[in-house]
């Protein structure tokens, strides 16, 4: 069966410092993986995917991730934090063989100003 | 270009009432779709999925159910609410045949008192 393991509920960078967002997954085989965010009270929206394509993925908002198949791991990064930044992510990865998508727990971002 | 709907946005419901949210999608035919629930603090919980007309998988046994009684319209229903019922509900869609990325409506915030 496939998971994910989102490392730290609750992150707190400054702003204009580096964000990063830690994903670990397990699959059985190739997975697709993504990364969501979610503003308060809002629904889910796409940030990046991988696909098996390049393993650094570009995303929206300046985020990008980086697909590491020796680690199983899909870390979320930015370089600089925004403000607007502050949200909870999530990390995603599609079952085998389903149409299911298994998001993990989510990390809730602060930025600090 | 596709949309989804999700109403109603915010909900009351005394303990043992019936519950109806209804999600619709538009500008795209035979989607996948889901409902998710996101209690406070918490993860995403699927409840349901539905690749066509007719056809719910149910991921969670509880007093919910969901209908697709059209195309592109998904039903979360209950006879009698319960407080753990209370959450953030999700409505999603993915393209048809299509296990990728998943687009999420606005949610319906419940509150079960």
């Amino acid at each position: 069966a496939q998971s994910v393991t989102q490392l730290g509920s609750h992150v707190s960078v400054s702003e204009g410092a580096l964000v990063l967002l830690r994903c670990n997954y397990s699959s059985s085989v190739p997975p697709y993986l993504f990364w969501y965010v979610q503003y308060p009270n809002q629904g889910l929206q796409l940030l990046l995917k991988y696909t098996s394509a390049a393993t650094l993925v570009k995303g929206i908002n300046g985020f990008e991730a980086e697909f590491k198949k020796s680690e199983t791991s899909f870390h979320l990064t930015k370089p600089s934090a925004h403000m607007s930044d502050a949200a909870e992510y999530f990390c995603a990865v599609i079952n085998t063989g389903g149409f299911k998508t298994i998001f993990g727990a989510g990390t809730r971002l602060f930025v600090k100003a | 270009s596709q949309t989804i709907h999700q109403w109603p946005a915010t909900l009351v419901q005394p303990v043992g009432s019936p519950l109806s949210l209804e999600c619709t999608v538009e500008g795209t035919s035979n989607p996948n779709l889901y409902w998710y629930r996101q209690a406070a603090g918490r993860g995403l919980q699927l409840l349901f999925y539905s690749v066509g007309i007719g056809q719910i998988s149910s991921e969670v046994p509880q007093n919910l159910s969901a209908s697709r009684p059209q195309d592109r319209q998904f039903i979360l229903s209950s006879k009698k609410l319960l407080l753990s019922d209370s959450g953030f509900y999700l409505c999603a869609w993915s393209e048809a045949g299509s296990t990728d990325t998943q687009y999420f409506g606005p949610g319906t915030r419940l509150t079960v008192l």
